[in-house]
């Protein structure tokens, strides 16, 4: 078990790039969350995969943000044409479901930093 | 709408002192609660959870929350801090009972522990 590994662990980018990041979750966690945290707030929900299948986005994903986990394994998140408001810490988590709500546990990344200039 | 507040931005407290970190909820269902902690470049970390059943939840590090629904309350405590508890911790509540990790993050204490 090495964790939840997210690259890179910083970016800096210009206003109306495009820019991918990247997570690998834990080996056979079939569940894998994107979260964002801005300055000063607790992480927000952003869209999770079971598996392949993307199952829910939140309203706080624009049509600039897309998100895919092709073969139920490591996930990419892509925000194009990014705005100064985007600027955040992207944080990606998985978990397994094989024991039950109950017991479903999150595991975190370290989180990719962005900062839109 | 779902919520969760954190009372007190930042907390301080002497070593060996008692550790009380405020959390309310508001919600029309019965809620599943959380504590995480994050370190300083490290991932969050998940200290406790209350799904059902006893109402007082012993998480990892000497952690404790004894969720209240009277009080819509799930307060994190620690008899004695250590120097290590340095950190901000995060309340939040999944709203599906489980359903799915998608959770509603409070705003976040931080935590200093002075010698």
């Amino acid at each position: 078990d090495t964790g939840v590994s997210q690259n890179p662990r910083h970016k800096i980018t210009k206003r109306g790039q495009n820019v991918t990041f990247r997570c690998d979750p834990i080996s056979e966690h079939n569940r894998l969350y994107w979260y964002r945290q801005t300055l000063g707030q607790g992480p927000e929900f952003l869209t999770y995969f079971q598996n392949e299948a993307q199952l829910e986005k939140s309203r706080l994903l624009s049509d600039r943000f897309s998100a895919e986990r092709p073969k139920g394994s490591f996930s990419t998140l892509e925000i194009q044409r990014t705005e100064q408001g985007d600027s955040a810490m992207y944080l990606c988590a998985s978990s397994s479901t094989s024991d039950g709500p109950a017991d479903e546990k999150l595991f975190f990344g370290s989180g990719t930093q962005l900062s839109v200039l | 709408a779902q919520s969760v507040t954190q009372l007190g931005s930042h907390v301080s407290v002497s070593e060996g002192a008692l550790v009380l970190l405020r959390c309310n909820y508001s919600s029309s269902v019965p809620p599943y609660l959380f504590w995480y902690v994050q370190y300083p470049n490290q991932g969050l970390q998940l200290l406790l959870k209350y799904t059902t059943g006893a109402t007082l939840v012993k998480g990892i590090n000497g952690f404790e929350a004894e969720f209240k629904k009277s009080e819509t309350s799930f307060h994190l405590t620690k008899p004695s801090a250590h120097m290590s508890d340095a950190a901000e911790y995060f309340c939040a509540v999944d709203m599906l009972s489980g359903a799915t990790n998608k959770l509603i993050f409070g705003t976040g204490t931080l935590l200093a522990v002075q010698p």
